[in-house]
């Protein structure tokens, strides 16, 4: 079966500091690969999508970036993070075919201070 | 551009009883897919249900099943015989079946928090 894994869970970065936040997927390959932000109290917002090694979209211009490096590793990234940043990161993965239903990791709590 | 809408922020149930949360969206596409999502304390966004549109039978997950009204672009979610776990945020999403450039992106309500009472 397929498996999303996170981490770190928690993190709590100054303001200016980088970020880095990682994703795997175990169980599948080529898999479709989603970065979304969730603000306290809000729904969830698109950030990145990647639909192989080294392919990403952007849905929204901000102070992030994300990379593919390997089939099932997603990368969000920021060189110097803004208090905005701050909220719940959520990765997720779906198949190429079918329905292409998203399943989600187990998020990750960034604070900026 | 496609909208969902949830337009209960808050609902509660007593536990064991039944309770409807409802959905509402916007589109000009035909072909399509209608997910409800949990998201409990611990925060992470577990599938509960999915309708493709082009089926007319209602989808089913044991104690879950939906209310699709595709003319009136309807997706409600039943909770029959409400547990305490099923206390958590409730979130109702769209996915177009024509991707273009979105890759079956994802667009979601703002959630309903559903609170079960013992």
């Amino acid at each position: 079966s397929q498996t999303i894994h996170q981490w770190p869970a928690t993190l709590v970065q100054p303001v200016g500091s980088p970020l880095s936040l990682e994703c795997t997927v175990e169980g599948t390959s080529n898999p479709n690969l989603y970065w979304y932000r969730q603000a306290a109290g809000r729904g969830l917002q698109l950030l990145f999508y990647s639909v192989g090694i080294g392919q990403i979209s952007s849905e929204v211009p901000q102070n992030l970036s994300a990379s593919r490096p390997q089939d099932r590793q997603f990368i969000l990234s920021s060189k110097k993070l803004l208090l905005s940043d701050s909220g719940f990161y959520l990765c997720a993965w779906s198949s190429v075919g079918g329905v292409k239903t998203q399943y989600f990791g187990p998020g990750t709590r960034l604070l900026v201070l | 551009a496609q909208t969902v809408t949830q337009s209960q922020p808050e609902m509660s149930v007593q536990e064991a009883e039944t309770v409807t949360l409802s959905c509402t969206y916007d589109t000009s596409e035909s072909d399509y897919y209608l997910f409800w999502y949990k998201q409990p304390p611990s925060r992470q966004m577990i599938l509960v249900i999915r309708q493709e549109a082009y089926k007319q039978q209602n989808a089913t997950e044991n104690r879950f099943s939906v209310n699709f009204q595709k003319a009136a672009k309807s997706f409600s979610l039943k909770i029959s015989d409400s547990q305490l776990g099923d206390a958590a945020m409730y979130f109702c999403a769209y996915r177009s079946a024509d991707y273009g450039g979105s890759q079956g992106n994802l667009i979601f309500g703002k959630g309903t928090k559903l609170s079960v009472k013992p």
